[in-house]
């Protein structure tokens, strides 16, 4: 199985920052990786796909980059509904993997 | 608007069994294959199972082959898991994902359900 490993597992940031996640994988996954957003009690969002491509309706503050094992999320300008838990997620090879998650708090 | 509901999570004990079903609209059901992804409390998120559009192929995790059974019914644009022998370890929200493909060809989850609760304890 590729697994997926995400840093930092979580963080603290405020409005404004600058923030960027991690996610490396134990193989090289040739860009099938996707980012996604979870708030408490609900269902993960689609933010990224293709390692880069924005999911449609996805503010632009979100990017993502990277290629063979090493990829990154940023969030250019945090903004309040941003605070919540980010996932990384290889679906090169089955079984699809998911990352530990990446908890982003309030400072 | 591309929607999943699902239904029949609830409590069970160890070896018991339970029928998960999502029902799907706002898409072409047919033409998506669709996954089952999991969650246990206060966890991250697993990948479970995996059916192609046509049923033609079907994959699960580990931890689950020769328990759970994916299938659907294109018919009626619903997507099912059986699962039997179920264990502790199986306490988790259940998300029906659609899968939908990039340029390269591989399937990415684009859209979850809110997911159904299935408990088991004695």
């Amino acid at each position: 199985d590729i697994q997926m490993t995400q840093s930092p597992s979580s963080l603290s940031a405020s409005v404004g920052d600058r923030v960027t996640i991690t996610c490396r994988a134990s193989q090289d996954i040739k860009i099938s990786l996707a980012w996604y957003q979870q708030k408490p009690g609900k269902a993960p969002k689609l933010l990224i796909y293709t390692a880069s491509r924005l999911e449609s309706g996805v503010p632009s503050r979100f990017s993502g980059s990277g290629s063979g094992t090493d990829y990154t999320l940023t969030i250019s300008s945090l903004q309040p509904d941003d605070f919540a838990t980010y996932y990384c997620q290889q679906y090169y090879r089955s079984p699809w993997t998911f990352g530990q998650g990446t908890k982003v708090e309030t400072k | 608007e591309v929607q999943l509901v699902e239904s029949g999570g609830g409590l069970v004990q160890p070896g018991g069994s339970l029928r998960l079903s999502c029902a799907a609209s706002g898409f072409i059901f047919s033409r998506h294959s669709m996954n089952w992804v999991r969650q246990a409390p206060g966890k991250g998120l697993e990948w479970v199972s995996y059916i192609s559009y046509s049923s033609s192929n079907k994959y699960y995790t580990d931890s689950v082959k020769g328990r759970f059974t994916i299938f659907r019914d294109n018919a009626n644009n619903s997507l099912y898991l059986q699962m039997n022998s179920l264990r502790g370890e199986d306490t988790a929200i259940y998300y029906c994902v659609r899968a939908q493909y990039d340029a390269n060809g591989e399937s990415y989850l684009d859209y979850w359900g809110q997911g159904t609760l299935v408990t088991v304890s004695s």
